[in-house]
């Protein structure tokens, strides 16, 4: 079973591009989020979802967008690159929205120059 | 909204020895996960609590909920340099359907 699988694992953007993160799970889980890890920061949810067609902002969802048309796919877009993106995205899923373990992708780690 | 306080930010400790990693919330739980996080990688599961005063142990790690539920403790016995890495307590809030809010983490590094 693959779990959670993010792609791609590494990209360097330039200011001003934009590009999508994906993100699939094969676990039927209907919460997903995105997370940015960032030195001393820890790890801050960007947007979430709790089942297709639903949506919802995180604590720092400026400058990206999100969309869930399947259960499976969560998808995170930077619209136009910044080097405040610069960051390590983690994606994760979970069964319920508490008592349950989340799954958690390898990352994306992005550099924006 | 909740926050974790996680302490100490970092830990240096010889092989061998025994640790103790604190996480605080602003909030009384509904449920503590403690994950790792290898250097470059993402997060393992470690352990989930909820019940206060509950205590879970895998191998040689313990992770303790106090009776309040707004204290957590994971502690390593004899450590190893297989523990190495970034430790990080995650919190379900009681209301709302958000996902977990994460503390800050704590990097260990574990020398010969």
């Amino acid at each position: 079973n693959a779990g959670v699988t993010q792609t791609p694992k590494f990209q360097v953007l330039k200011t001003g591009q934009s590009m999508t993160l994906q993100c699939a799970q094969d676990m039927n889980h209907e919460y997903m989020s995105w997370y940015r890890q960032d030195p001393g920061m820890g790890l801050r949810l960007i947007h979430y979802s709790v089942g297709a067609g639903i949506t919802d902002q995180g604590e720092v969802p400026n400058g990206y967008n999100v969309s869930r048309s399947t259960t499976e796919d969560f998808p995170l877009r930077l619209l136009s690159a910044a080097p405040s993106q610069t960051s390590v995205y983690f994606c994760a899923s979970r069964l319920a929205s508490k008592g349950t373990e989340a799954f958690f992708g390898q990352g994306t780690r992005l550099t924006v120059v | 909204s909740q926050e974790l306080e996680q302490s100490p930010q970092s830990l240096i400790v010889q092989e061998g020895k025994n640790l103790t990693i604190n996480c605080t919330s602003s909030k009384t739980l509904y449920g503590l996960y403690w994950y790792k996080q290898k250097y470059g990688e993402g997060l393992i599961f470690l352990m989930m609590l909820q019940k206060g005063g509950e205590e879970k142990s895998h191998e040689k790690i313990t992770a303790k909920l106090d009776e309040k539920k707004q204290q957590s403790s994971l502690h390593i016995t004899a450590s190893q340099p297989s523990h190495a890495g970034i430790y990080l307590c995650g919190a379900d809030e009681y209301s709302g359907n958000t996902p977990l809010v994460f503390g800050k983490g704590t990097r260990l590094s574990v020398i010969a």
